[in-house]
């Protein structure tokens, strides 16, 4: 059974810094992985879509990476800005058992002025 | 087309009633996607379609729930006897999977369901 846990839950960082986000599963059989960004009471805005055979995607300020082997995927931001604040989810599409698309809980960031 | 339209944004029911959401996907999408997401988690799948067939439902949708996707375009998601555990936020995503089996998915605003 496919599960993906991202880490960390939460973070606040001052306006400026260079972030990482994490975003593990346990199948590696995907057909790809999708990094979607979520406000409050809002639906999802897709970020990046990484495809099994690619190890990284980049959007501007963004670069998302994949590591299909150990299970890891990576969502960079650099330069981060007040309104970068939102929460960050990673969904994993796979086969596995019939269709599934797996969402993490996401990580709630908050970037500070 | 600006993107997936759900609506209504915002529903307050009282238990026992039905309730019908409405999505309209982007138009040269063929799959539509129904996910339910409750506060601090993520999106969980409910069904989807490949143009008018219902090709998966997952073991949350119970047999109160039914959805819909008569043409091929739009769909409605149905849920009867609305139960205080069915208040959640319900997601419409459309993909055309022009890239593996999946392809991109797109969400719409969410339509969210207050039981009383």
């Amino acid at each position: 059974k496919q599960e993906v846990t991202q880490i960390p839950a939460a973070l606040s960082v001052p306006e400026g810094e260079n972030l990482v986000l994490n975003c593990s599963f346990t199948d590696s059989a995907i057909y790809n992985l999708q990094w979607f960004r979520q406000d409050p009471g809002k639906g999802l805005t897709s970020l990046l879509l990484i495809q099994s055979s690619q190890r990284e995607q980049t959007s501007g300020r963004l670069n998302a990476s994949l590591d299909k082997s150990s299970g890891r995927s990576t969502l960079y931001i650099a330069a981060s800005q007040p309104g970068d604040s939102a929460t960050y989810l990673c969904a994993v599409h796979s086969n596995t058992g019939g269709f599934k698309t797996i969402f993490g809980a996401g990580t709630r960031l908050f970037v500070k002025a | 087309d600006t993107g997936v339209s759900q609506d209504p944004r915002h529903k307050i029911t009282k238990r026992g009633q039905n309730v019908t959401f409405r999505c309209d996907p982007i138009s040269e999408h063929n799959r539509l996607y129904w996910y339910r997401q409750t506060l601090g988690q993520g999106p969980e799948f409910l069904t989807y379609f490949q143009n008018e067939a219902q090709l998966e439902k997952s073991r949350l949708l119970s047999d109160r729930f039914s959805a819909e996707r008569p043409k091929g375009s739009f769909s409605t998601l149905e849920i009867q006897r609305t139960e205080q555990g069915d208040s959640a936020m319900y997601l419409c995503a459309s993909s055309f999977p022009d890239r593996g089996p999946t392809g991109e998915l797109f969400f719409g605003e969410g339509s969210r369901l207050t039981v009383l």
